[in-house]
């Protein structure tokens, strides 16, 4: 139980285009998700929480233009990187908090930017 | 906010001998800690977990434990193998409402047949 599917597992784009990764909660409803980032060889650094029906909460020097998150049910979160340039390639994860549990992580998304 | 210290960051050991890991956290109020393994490529997995209201958790091989007092918690892998070659990342969280876990910096683990 508690598992969270993340979409898409990798992206390649062009600069200056959009991208939306989704996770999914397949059998608990997750009231909230954290999305985090991680470049090669590094930690999973937090950008954002999102909680379902009100705005996300964005880390210390990311930007929530850039990176918009939606939390419109109580399954679904998505992370929408628009404009992307080069730097913004990364490893994407997505998790939710589990009650009682701890926490579950997404497969994690490769965004490549080209 | 919590700060996760994760030391060493590169660590090589033959295989069949232990592996130690530690973590010090900067947030009293912490009280759940996991340790995940990541592989290339994909999202990290729950090792093992342990709560404030326990000093030690074994599962076969591996082990963590906590020392609320000093801030430090330690994952403890015996009889290491070539297949237990990852990442290994320490977290913290005040496990509650919207508390994100925060990660140490990992540890890359070599098991050397």
């Amino acid at each position: 139980g508690a598992v969270v599917s993340q979409h898409p597992s990798w992206v390649i784009c062009k600069s200056g285009t959009s991208v939306k990764i989704e996770c999914r909660s397949l059998d608990f409803q997750a009231t909230t998700m954290f999305w985090y980032r991680q470049f090669p060889k590094q930690s999973l650094m937090l950008m954002a929480t999102s909680n379902e029906g009100s705005k996300a909460t964005y880390e210390q020097g990311v930007e929530k233009d850039k990176f918009l998150i939606n939390h419109a049910s109580l399954t679904l979160s998505t992370l929408t990187v628009t404009s992307a340039h080069p730097e913004d390639s990364s490893f994407y994860i997505c998790s939710a908090r589990i009650a009682n549990y701890g926490y579950t992580f997404g497969s994690g998304t490769r965004l490549t930017v080209v | 906010g919590e700060n996760v210290e994760q030391h060493p960051s590169t660590l090589s050991v033959q295989e069949g001998d232990s592996a130690v890991i530690k973590c010090t956290y900067s947030d009293s109020a912490s009280n759940y800690f996991p340790w995940y393994k990541q592989e290339l490529g994909k999202g990290p997995q729950l090792i093992i977990d342990i709560r404030s209201n326990v000093g030690e958790k074994k599962d076969q091989r591996i082990a963590v434990t906590l020392n609320k007092t000093a801030k430090h918690f330690s994952l403890h892998i015996t009889e290491t193998q070539p297949e237990d070659s990852a990442v290994y990342f320490c977290a913290a969280s005040r496990g509650a409402g919207n508390t994100p876990l925060v990660f140490g910096k990992g540890t890359r683990l070599s098991v050397i047949a």
